[in-house]
Parts: structure tokens; C-alpha cells; sequence
């Protein structure tokens, strides 16, 4: 069964350091969305695409998160410069496009700043 | 705003009995609904789904009902076993595209 790809897995930084964070969704799906998720609540969106557009980043803090999407496949989620809020489990999901509602999640990246 | 809930934070159950794992929603315009099960430094796993025509929805040893009247979802599990021992969120999608999540519910099986 296909799934969603999400690494590294874990990463453990310094605050003012600059992480990168790497998602492959389904083959096919059209729609890739990164979350974040703060430990005990429920994932909050960050960014939308549709194939290499952004859809909606209007929960994203702009001034130190990017995310791109260059090809509609893969896309990257930076944050520079890290701060010690941005301690938390990092969610890529997919969606098949034409009417399926479903979003699958890849197994997240856990990332700690120090 | 939408918002997403549930009633209980964690819920205890013994094996083999059913549980059922409750959320209430805000937005009456949400026209979908989705559960996942989310093991402990893993990513949300898709359970079931139900869009607002229908009120029950059934899948292996799992059930979704939707009451629009009162706002509220509830997700039953047959037969808990040990490996259902996780946390549930509902979500839902209202008129963007948007899933909006709850904080999650803890089920603890014990045997």
C-alpha cells in the first residue's frame, strides 16, 4: 500500500539553526499539506499545494517558514531560525484530487530544539 | 470560529468490550467528517470517513454516526483489543478545504 514519505524521522537542533524537513506524497496525489503537531493536540495546518502551488499559508509564520513544492511532487518545509516553540511533530499529508476528501499522513518528524 | 472537541480525554475500556469515543463539532456547514488513530510517535492513520448525507457508516469492527441535530460524532469500536490502545481524533471539513482537528482521546485497553 502506498504511503506517505516523511524524513528525517527525528532531529534534534539548536535555536537559531535552520532545520529542513523533506515529504513525498502518494503518487498521483495533487493536494500536500504540512501540519504541525504540538504534543497532545491535533495537528494544525501550516501550508497547502495543488501540484506546485500554494493553496493556503495563511497559518504559516512567514518571517521564518518556507515551503515549496517545486515540481508538484515532493516539497521541503524550512524553518530559519528555529525557536524553541517550534519544538513539536511535524505532519505531511496527501490527497488524491477530483472529489476525495481523505488526506493521509506520513509517520511526521519529530523535531526538538534545544 | 469552526472548532472541533471531544468530551473525554481518555477513555478506559477492558478487552473485548466496545468502545465509543464521542466529538462534537461547531460549523453546521461541514459537510465531512474523518477519524484517525494516531499511535504513540506515529502519524494519524486513517480509520473512517462519513460525509453529512448519511448518519451511520459502518467499517471493520468500526462505526461512525453523525448526528447533524445536535452536532455530534461518535466513533464505536467492536471488540476493543489491545492494539486499538492509541489516540482518536475526529476532524471536520466545512465549506474550504480545510481539516479542522480536535485535541484527540485516549483510549486505554486493558485486559
Amino acid at each position: 500500500e502506498a504511503e506517505v514519505a516523511q524524513s528525517p524521522r527525528y532531529k534534534i537542533t539548536e535555536k537559531s539553526q535552520a532545520v529542513a524537513f523533506w515529504c513525498d506524497p502518494i503518487s498521483g496525489h495533487a493536494t500536500l499539506y504540512w501540519y504541525r503537531q504540538i504534543l497532545g493536540q491535533g495537528p494544525e495546518l501550516l501550508v497547502q499545494f495543488q501540484d506546485e502551488s500554494v493553496v493556503d499559508d495563511s497559518q504559516l509564520p512567514k518571517d521564518r517558514f518556507s515551503a515549496e513544492r517545486l515540481k508538484g511532487v515532493d516539497s521541503t518545509l524550512k524553518i530559519q531560525p528555529a525557536e524553541l516553540g517550534d519544538s513539536a511533530m511535524y505532519l505531511c499529508a496527501s490527497r488524491k484530487s477530483g472529489g476525495a476528501d481523505t488526506q493521509y499522513f506520513g509517520p511526521g518528524t519529530r523535531l526538538t530544539v534545544l | 470560529g469552526e472548532s472541533v472537541g471531544l468530551h473525554l480525554p481518555t477513555l478506559s475500556v477492558q478487552e473485548g468490550d466496545n468502545s465509543i469515543i464521542n466529538c462534537a463539532y461547531s460549523n453546521s456547514a461541514s459537510d465531512y467528517f474523518i477519524w484517525y488513530k494516531q499511535e504513540s510517535g506515529k502519524g494519524p492513520q486513517f480509520i473512517i470517513d462519513i460525509r453529512s448525507n448519511m448518519d451511520k457508516r459502518q467499517g471493520q469492527r468500526v462505526t461512525v454516526l453523525l448526528n447533524k441535530t445536535v452536532k455530534h460524532l461518535s466513533l464505536q469500536i467492536a471488540a476493543t483489543q489491545p492494539g486499538d490502545s492509541a489516540v482518536y481524533f475526529c476532524a471536520e471539513k466545512g465549506d474550504t478545504d480545510k481539516l479542522i482537528f480536535g485535541t484527540g482521546t485516549r483510549l486505554q485497553v486493558f485486559p
